[in-house]
């Protein structure tokens, strides 16, 4: 089946470091690819909508300054959270669709559990 | 906008009890519905879909049937288990497939043997 690999799971670092995750889909190609943010009890809010080679779409309220999206290839996708402060933390999910015909679901990786102090 | 409501958990249910989990959609166009499991410490996983109106989606004994009508996309399952124990989220994408998933707050479902 369709995997969404997430990296890194967890990560614990200083106020002011810029933090990467990476979103890889395994064994599909996918053109979109999609970031999430949840907040403890809360649902998945849609951040921003990553397109292969072009710049990705930030949903309202969302800095693209302070969340880099860069989708370089079909099946990598990276977030880049930017001089992090202790309000950045949260659990961050990314996902993606395959590429072929409109119709199908996204596919999930486990999420970054993201840390700041 | 489009939004999805679920009903709030938890919902703590005894084993092989009936199971129905609310969720009502607000959304332009004809949106395609979901419902996503995440069991403790994993991801998100996709446990069933609707497309289109009547619509009926299953999986591992749950159904879930597109409402139209009713803007409804109730999930339920006649015998539940321990092993079901998660967090259910309904969600939509708008029709056309391009947008990414408006998603309900989740539904905490515990099972006791």
């Amino acid at each position: 089946g369709a995997v969404v690999s997430q990296h890194p799971s967890r990560v614990i670092c200083k106020s002011g470091t810029s933090v990467k995750i990476e979103c890889r889909s395994l064994d599909f190609q996918a053109t979109t690819m999609f970031w999430y943010r949840q907040f403890p009890k809360q649902s998945l809010m849609l951040m921003a909508t990553s397109n292969e080679g072009s710049k990705a779409t930030y949903e309202q309220g969302v800095e693209k300054d302070k969340f880099l999206i860069n989708h370089a290839s079909l099946t990598l996708s990276t977030l880049t959270v930017t001089s992090a402060h202790p309000e950045d933390s949260s659990f961050y999910i990314c996902s993606a669709r395959k590429t072929v015909t409109s119709g199908q679901p996204q596919h999930f990786g486990d999420g970054t559990r993201l840390s700041i102090l | 906008g489009n939004s999805v409501t679920q009903m709030e958990g938890p919902v703590t249910l005894s084993e092989e009890a009936f199971l129905t989990i609310n969720c009502t959609y607000t959304a332009t166009g004809y949106p395609s519905l979901f419902w996503y499991v995440q069991y403790p410490g994993e991801g998100l996983q996709l446990l069933l879909k609707a497309t289109k109106a009547d619509d009926k989606g299953s999986n591992k004994g749950f159904e879930a049937t597109y409402r139209k009508e009713t803007t409804s996309f109730h999930l339920e399952k006649g015998s539940v288990q321990v092993s079901d124990s998660a967090v259910y989220f309904c969600a939509l994408r708008s029709g056309g497939g391009a947008d990414g998933l408006t998603f309900g707050k989740g539904t905490h479902l515990i099972i006791q043997p």
